[in-house]
């Protein structure tokens, strides 16, 4: 079956590190460029990062820059996001996405349940 | 940076009747960029529309999109009562944007 499933939500402090991680299936992971895009309680979307098929070119929104670290193990079909120094305004629901490409174009076709993340004390 | 309007914010309409939504770029955009999307509560967004007119796998004929240059419209022909939910038009080049999406209600 085609899928991502997200895993790592949960609740930490402000200033403090959370991993999420997806696991993809049903298709060539390393053939495609991955993103994470999250979603505020009540908001709408916004891109998160991105990194191309070959997990060598990472790409951040300015929201999150310097902050959150994006990988992937392209063996294992796994994708990664590293977050630190967490504020309230990052808590999201956190969706992965897979790329219709390999670089850094292309639009949305396949999107995880999400995970979600509360930054509070 | 690209940034997408969508309009309008909400849209009031009965079954059976034509929603009309459209989606602005504050600057000309490659229409094979362009993407739409339909999320309703509590569920991921599935794709409708890629590169602004072709419709994904599954998705029913009453969806059509249409557009280049900086307007874009997603056409839903004649509402079904699953096509209530909120819409989002995605720009798919660095970084990626989203307008802010189009409600479509029960009126």
């Amino acid at each position: 079956e085609v899928q991502l499933v997200e895993s790592g939500g949960g609740l930490v402090q402000p200033g403090g590190s959370l991993r999420l991680s997806c696991a993809a299936s049903g298709f060539t992971f390393s053939s495609y460029a991955m993103s994470w895009v999250r979603q505020a309680p009540g908001e709408g979307l916004q891109w998160v990062s991105g990194i191309n098929s070959g997990g060598d070119r990472p790409f951040y929104a300015d929201s999150v820059k310097g902050r959150f670290s994006i990988s992937r193990d392209n063996p294992k079909n796994t994708l990664n996001l590293q977050m630190d120094s967490l504020r309230a305004e990052d808590t999201a629901v956190y969706y992965c996405a897979k790329s219709s490409s390999y670089g850094d174009r292309g639009y949305f076709d396949l999107w995880g349940r999400g995970t979600l993340v509360t930054v509070s004390s | 940076e690209i940034v997408l309007t969508q309009s309008p914010g909400t849209l009031s309409l009965s079954p059976g009747e034509r929603a009309t939504l459209s989606c602005r770029a504050s600057q000309s955009v490659t229409s094979s960029y362009l993407a739409w999307y339909q999320q309703k509560p509590g569920q991921a967004p599935r794709l409708l529309i890629y590169g602004a007119s072709s419709r994904a796998t599954g998705i029913p004929d009453r969806f059509s999109g249409s557009g280049s240059g900086t307007d874009f419209t997603l056409t839903i022909s004649r509402l079904e009562p699953e096509d209530f939910a909120v819409y989002y038009c995605l720009y798919g080049s660095l970084p990626r944007t989203f307008g802010q999406g189009t409600k479509v209600e029960i009126k």
